[in-house]
């Protein structure tokens, strides 16, 4: 079956603007996480949903980031007023069950975001 | 906190050599512990995870033990390929009992090139 995908697949903007980025899980999964794959800081984790809900924000960097995800399903990553350091490859995540340690969490191929 | 320390790549290889990558973590609670594998080009894959103390994960012909009295999750494989050229991702996830929501912390990532 389809597996997760994101979009857009590269994003190129303006120090300042506002930037959308896509997230469609794996039908039937709960749990949709996001990451950010940077060269200086590695993965690291930004915010879990468990079907609509987001439990857990704790990593994301600032006021300026911002998740939801409708209908259980799509999600949708806002980065606002974006700084070059917000540069990174933005990867999402899904899971069948979510919240539990030895769920396996299935990739998208990413958004890379360049801020100039 | 917890965190996942694996050892600094690139590792360059000949086909058929063998195959370490070692990885510890440190963790509050029981967690799960996996190798995610990102080739060029592609997004994160799970290559194998293991749920306990002492069992074992394998696949592709790579393996790993989770060790819980010396914390590791060291990456095995006796023969490798060009093909398993790639990027390696020691990873874990606590799920509520260890104050967490299942997101994985990763390693730092070991780029292995694998010479013919």
């Amino acid at each position: 079956g389809a597996g997760v995908s994101q979009s857009p697949s590269n994003k190129v903007t303006e120090k300042g603007k506002d930037v959308e980025l896509r997230c469609d899980p794996i039908s039937g999964h709960t749990a949709l996480y996001w990451y950010r794959q940077s060269l200086g800081q590695g993965l690291e984790f930004l915010i879990y949903f468990q079907g609509n809900s987001a439990p857990d924000k704790s990593g994301l960097p600032s006021d300026r980031f911002s998740a939801e995800r409708t209908g259980g399903s799509v999600s949708t990553l806002t980065i606002q007023r974006t700084q070059q350091e917000d540069s990174a490859v933005y990867l999402c995540a899904s899971s069948l069950m979510g919240g539990g340690a030895g769920d396996t969490q299935y990739f998208g191929p990413g958004t890379r975001l360049t801020v100039l | 906190g917890n965190s996942v320390t694996q050892m600094e790549g690139p590792v360059t290889l000949s086909e058929e050599a063998f195959l370490t990558i070692n990885c510890t973590y440190t963790a509050t609670g029981y967690p799960s512990l996996f190798w995610y594998v990102q080739y060029p080009g592609e997004g994160l894959q799970l290559l194998l995870k293991a749920t306990k103390a002492d069992d074992k994960g394998s696949n592709k012909g790579f393996e790993a033990t989770y060790r819980k009295e010396t914390t590791s999750f060291h990456l095995e494989k006796g023969s490798v390929q060009v093909s398993d050229s790639a990027v390696y991702f020691c990873a874990l996830s606590e799920g509520r009992y260890g104050g967490s929501q299942g997101n994985l912390i990763f390693g730092k990532g070991t780029k292995l090139s694998v010479k013919p």
